[in-house]
Parts: structure tokens; sequence; C-alpha cells
């Protein structure tokens, strides 16, 4: 079975200061990756996603996310946080082929300080 | 663009009431699938759907019925409302694997 841990349920960075939310998962087959991103009141949108080619991925917003098959981790990171950037954060897993089924994370709640 | 549009975004109900939650999405999607949020949980998938007449069970199915008659159409049912199906739905599309679009949610009370 696929799942999916997210670890720190909040996450507090200074403006300017580096992201990293960190996401491992558990999958018995090479895993679809996902970070999606949702503001207050609002659903959520796909940030990036790992989807076996490169493993150093680019998102929007500039987002990153490294695929570590080793230590079973994509974490996210951004190098200088802003304020717009608070929001949660939600890793999700699938499998090939099985389009619109994700396993989600608990989600991190990440808030910026000026 | 609608996207993908829910309906209600807001609704309370009466333990045992029964009611659907609608969603259309207006991108001749193949795969459709419902989620609820609750704190601390994240998301997790209640009944997903990869074409017209074809649905299969999430992870929380239990309490909820669905159908898919049309591409476009995916409606939630709670047959028989209880308090702990009090909680924020989404209903999601997407044309592969590779991105869902969201809605902007229906959330749910249930006294």
């Amino acid at each position: 079975a696929q799942s999916v841990t997210q670890l720190g349920s909040h996450v507090s960075v200074s403006e300017g200061a580096l992201v990293l939310l960190r996401c491992n998962y558990s999958s018995s087959v090479p895993p679809y990756l996902f970070w999606y991103v949702q503001y207050p009141n609002q659903g959520l949108q796909l940030l990036l996603k790992y989807t076996s080619a490169a493993t150093l991925v680019k998102g929007i917003n500039g987002f990153e996310a490294e695929f570590k098959k080793s230590e079973t981790s994509f974490h996210l990171t951004k190098p200088s946080a802003h304020m717009s950037d608070a929001a949660e954060y939600f890793c999700a897993v699938s499998k090939n082929n099985q389009g619109g089924k994700l396993i989600f994370g608990q989600g991190t709640e990440l808030s910026v300080k000026p | 663009n609608a996207g993908v549009t829910q309906t209600p975004k807001f609704q309370v109900l009466k333990t045992g009431q029964s009611m659907t939650l609608q969603c259309a999405q207006d991108m001749n999607h193949e795969y459709m699938s419902w989620y609820r949020q609750d704190p601390g949980m994240g998301l997790r998938l209640i009944h997903y759907s990869v074409g017209a007449g074809i649905t299969d069970q999430g992870e929380v199915p239990n309490g909820y019925n669905v159908s898919r008659s049309t591409t476009e159409d995916f409606p939630l049912r709670l047959l028989s409302a209880a308090p702990s199906q009090t909680s924020v739905y989404f209903c999601a599309s997407s044309a592969t694997n590779e991105k869902l679009f969201f809605g902007s949610g229906t959330q749910l009370s249930v006294l």
C-alpha cells in the first residue's frame, strides 16, 4: 500500500529564509509524487510533480523538490520565503495510470513572519 | 473557463438527512474524484471515476454513493448524514495521472 508522511504539521520561517517542507513516501512501485498548495478558503493547486524524469523538479513560485529514492523522500524547498507563500502544503503519491487517485499526506501549514 | 464547479459552497444538515453534492467539469476530463478534508488528516479519497459509467471506491467510501452518467458530472450522495461526515469536500478532475484540478470545496456540517 502507498502512504505519505509529512514531518511537521506547522512550519514557521522568516521572510527571506529558506523554506524546507519534508515528505517521505512508501510505495511498492515507482511512484508519481506531487506537491499541492492550498491557500485559505480555496481548493488545491499543483505546485510541482515528479513522474520518473529528472529527480530535481522545479515548480511554480520558485519552489522545487528533489526525489531521493534511497531516502524515499520528496522534500519541498524554496530559497527565500515570501509572505505570499503562507499556505498549507500537501505531498501526495499515486501509482502510474491511476488518474485522480492520490494518497495525500497530512499537510504542513507554512507561516511566514515579516 | 469554469474548470471544476462544486455546489453548494456551504450546507448544514440534520442527522439522518440525505443530500447530493454536485460537481461538474468542462474540460472533458476522464478522471474525476471526491475527497474529504479534515484537520490533521489531509485529504482522503472517497470515490473516483475513470470515465462515464465507471466508478470505484477510495479510502473512505462508507456512507457515500456516486454515479457517473456523463463525462461532465460526478455527484456525491450522502445517504443518511452523520456528524462524522462533517467535513470539507473537494471534487477534482484530471485528464491524466499528472495533474488534478480541484473545485473550491463544499463545507458541510451535520448536526
